[in-house]
């Protein structure tokens, strides 16, 4: 059974650019999570989507956003881009009806903003 | 907003020795989750509870949920090479919904051969 996936691995922008990251979760998973990770803040939660409705948004700017499509794979957007971004963006899937907090995480988008 | 307090930040051991560490908060959880990341990985999930005082065990990893719902531990019997790595809890709060999780700053496990 194939992982959750997320695309790209790697990147690197500059200030003031956006970026799109995109994540397939486990087939048959139909709920997907975003958590950003840093050194000094750990895992926090971003936002949390289910049947293509965002169900629960953690304390980030406007500039981070998502969606999900109707075959559950997600995508997240962060417009105008700054040095505090830097992060592993993780995200991770789960089977509705699941035991709460059974997260499958993906290998993470590695964002680098110079 | 709430935040797990996890300790110790690292741990350097001998393998074969035996590892505890833990995780408290000022607010109740419904649920405490025990998750390893390794470098370049996600975290996966070593164990689960959901029930204040459950004891369970994953192999050498046992966990409790405390009494109170505040915290929780995470044992490591005969500590083995392949541990290394940095662990954190997770607890998701009462009327949480099911991806959202607040996660401790990790505890950061070497294992000397």
């Amino acid at each position: 059974k194939a992982g959750v996936t997320q695309t790209p691995r790697y990147l690197i922008k500059t200030r003031g650019q956006q970026v799109t990251l995109s994540c397939s979760p486990i087939s048959g998973h139909r709920s997907v999570s975003w958590y950003q990770q840093t050194p000094g803040q750990g895992l926090q939660f971003l936002f949390e989507y289910f049947s293509e409705t965002q169900r629960n948004k953690g304390n980030f700017p406007g500039r981070f956003s998502g969606r999900q499509f109707s075959n559950s794979r997600s995508e997240m957007n962060v417009s105008t881009l700054e040095l505090g971004d830097s992060a592993l963006y993780l995200c991770a899937s789960t089977l509705q009806g699941a035991n709460t907090g059974e997260l499958f995480f993906g290998e993470g988008s590695r964002l680098t903003v110079l | 907003g709430q935040q797990l307090n996890q300790s110790p930040q690292s741990m350097f051991i001998q393998e074969g020795e035996d590892v505890s560490m833990n995780c408290t908060s000022s607010s109740i959880f419904n649920t405490w989750l025990w998750y390893k990341q390794e470098p370049g990985e996600g975290p996966v999930l070593l164990i689960a509870l959901y029930k204040a005082g459950e004891l369970t065990s994953n192999g050498r990893l046992t966990a409790q949920f405390g009494i109170t719902r505040k915290d929780s531990f995470l044992n490591i019997s005969a500590s083995i090479p392949s541990d290394v790595g940095i662990y954190f809890c997770a607890g998701q709060s009462p009327g949480g919904s099911q991806g959202n999780l607040i996660f401790g700053k990790g505890t950061k496990l070497s294992v000397k051969p």
